[in-house]
């Protein structure tokens, strides 16, 4: 089945400065991939959500990329501030809907002044 | 947007006893899932539903039941709970299997 692998799993970023987070998976049909924030003591919030036929998409300071010929999914944290201190996970599905969400392991970023 | 709730929000026990979490969202969704979330091991699928009546068996399902009573409510049952079930579990609720899911804020069970 799909496996996600996230890197890095720890991410220090300086206020003001970027910060990058990729997942590679596995299954060329993956057809759905979304980015999840948790913020602390708290469930999983969606962040953004691609299709396979989206190469890029940005919003309100987060670029989403897509390579599907490297199978990687990453996540652009632009001009990080500290309320983007949080826990990150991947997420991603097949075209069919009939298997579920398979999720990274999550990236923690920590943005200081 | 769309809601989800779950009860209690903590909850400690001792090895053996018999804890009940429960979850409820309003999105008239079809499919609830129950995942456990545990240092290094990311989320974990432990067991979901796509409608009342219904129960499908997630990746780590031992050791847990769940039942769906209603297309609202979700819960799960841990009849002789042991440490090795300590741990943050989430409900989430989705309109289709691979769609978008929406958690809950969470219960953080310990388990002496």
């Amino acid at each position: 089945g799909e496996q996600v692998e996230q890197r890095p799993p720890h991410l220090s970023v300086r206020e003001g400065d970027s910060a990058i987070i990729i997942c590679t998976y596995t299954d060329s049909a993956t057809a759905y991939f979304s980015w999840y924030k948790q913020e602390a003591g708290a469930g999983l919030q969606l962040l953004m959500s691609v299709l396979s036929n989206v190469d890029r998409k940005e919003e309100q300071g987060l670029t989403v990329l897509l390579n599907k010929k490297d199978k990687q999914l990453s996540l652009n944290l632009t001009a990080a501030h500290p309320g983007d201190s949080a826990v990150y996970f991947c997420a991603v599905s097949g075209n069919n809907y009939a298997q579920g969400l398979t999720f990274g392991l999550g990236t923690r970023v920590s943005v200081f002044p | 947007e769309a809601a989800v709730t779950q009860s209690p929000r903590n909850k400690v026990t001792v090895t053996g006893g018999n804890v009940t979490l429960s979850c409820r969202q309003t999105n008239s969704h079809n499919y609830m899932y129950w995942y456990r979330q545990d240092t290094g091991h990311g989320l974990r699928l432990i067991h979901y539903s796509y409608g009342a009546g219904n129960l499908q068996i997630g990746d780590v399902p031992d050791g847990y039941k769940a039942t769906r009573t209603t297309q609202e409510d979700f819960f799960l049952l841990l009849e002789l709970a042991s440490p090795s079930q300590t741990s943050l579990y989430f409900c989430a609720s989705s309109g289709h299997r691979g769609d978008t899911q929406y958690f809950g804020p969470g219960t953080r069970l310990l388990v002496l």
